[in-house]
């Protein structure tokens, strides 16, 4: 079981769009539409994002999407505001057979 | 609305075992999968385990021989276990609801391994 693969930093300027990727394999993200995206603050703990793949909770901006394509799963952001910089981490389901659960590295996200 | 709260020991000595356990509150523990999830200081999120509130678990390859997670129904509580650490294993931990949809989580309890 690896983790999943992802940029360790990216920035834009308030009101840009980025995307944050996230690469497994076919043994998770590209078998399962069960990816989900967390935001985490300094100090703070994990808030859901985005769940399976692109479903947004409750009180999560419109800002903010998620997609997959093969084996990567992307989360952007547009319209960027200054209370978005914080680490982002993504999460798949992983593999029927051993029902594993496996984070990516996270992302730095910086809004310059 | 649903709430969860770690509590345990903030510091283990080494080959001691870890125990935590976290409260649901504003809820039921039953039809839902409960996660423990950690984060080394300065480091990413590890997936350390879930138990259905039937009881069936599934722990992280890397963590299994280790790993013990336990659900009280009757206390609105889960449970883990985590035996043999060494200072590796100092990091907050984090309870939450769902497996890898986790909607909910404790605000995180830091537990340092030294003796």
């Amino acid at each position: 079981q690896s983790a999943l693969t992802q940029p360790a930093s990216v920035s834009g300027s308030p009101g840009q769009s980025i995307t944050i990727s996230c690469t497994g394999t076919s043994s998770d993200v590209g078998s399962y539409n069960l990816v989900s995206w967390y935001q985490q603050h300094p100090g703070k703990a994990p808030k859901l994002m985005i769940y399976e793949v692109s479903k947004r909770p409750s009180g999560v901006s419109n800002r903010f999407s998620g997609s997959k394509s093969g084996n990567t799963a992307s989360l952007t952001i547009s319209g960027l505001q200054a209370e978005d910089e914080a680490d982002y981490y993504c999460c798949s389901y992983a593999g029927s057979s051993t029902s594993y659960v496996v984070f990516g590295g996270g992302t730095k996200l910086t809004v310059l | 609305q649903v709430q969860l709260q770690e509590s345990g020991p903030g510091l283990v000595k080494p080959s001691e075992t870890l125990s935590l356990t976290c409260t649901v509150s504003g809820g039921s523990i039953s039809s839902y999968y409960w996660s423990w999830i950690r984060q080394p200081p300065g480091k990413g999120l590890e997936w350390i385990g879930y138990i259905y509130y039937s009881g069936s678990t599934n722990y992280n390859p890397s963590l299994k021989s280790r790993v013990t997670i336990s659900v009280d129904t009757s206390k609105n509580q889960f449970s883990l276990k985590l035996s043999s650490v060494t200072a590796a294993d100092t990091a907050v931990y984090y309870c939450a609801r769902g497996m890898v949809h986790m909607d909910v989580w404790g605000k995180g309890t830091t537990v340092t391994v030294s003796s």
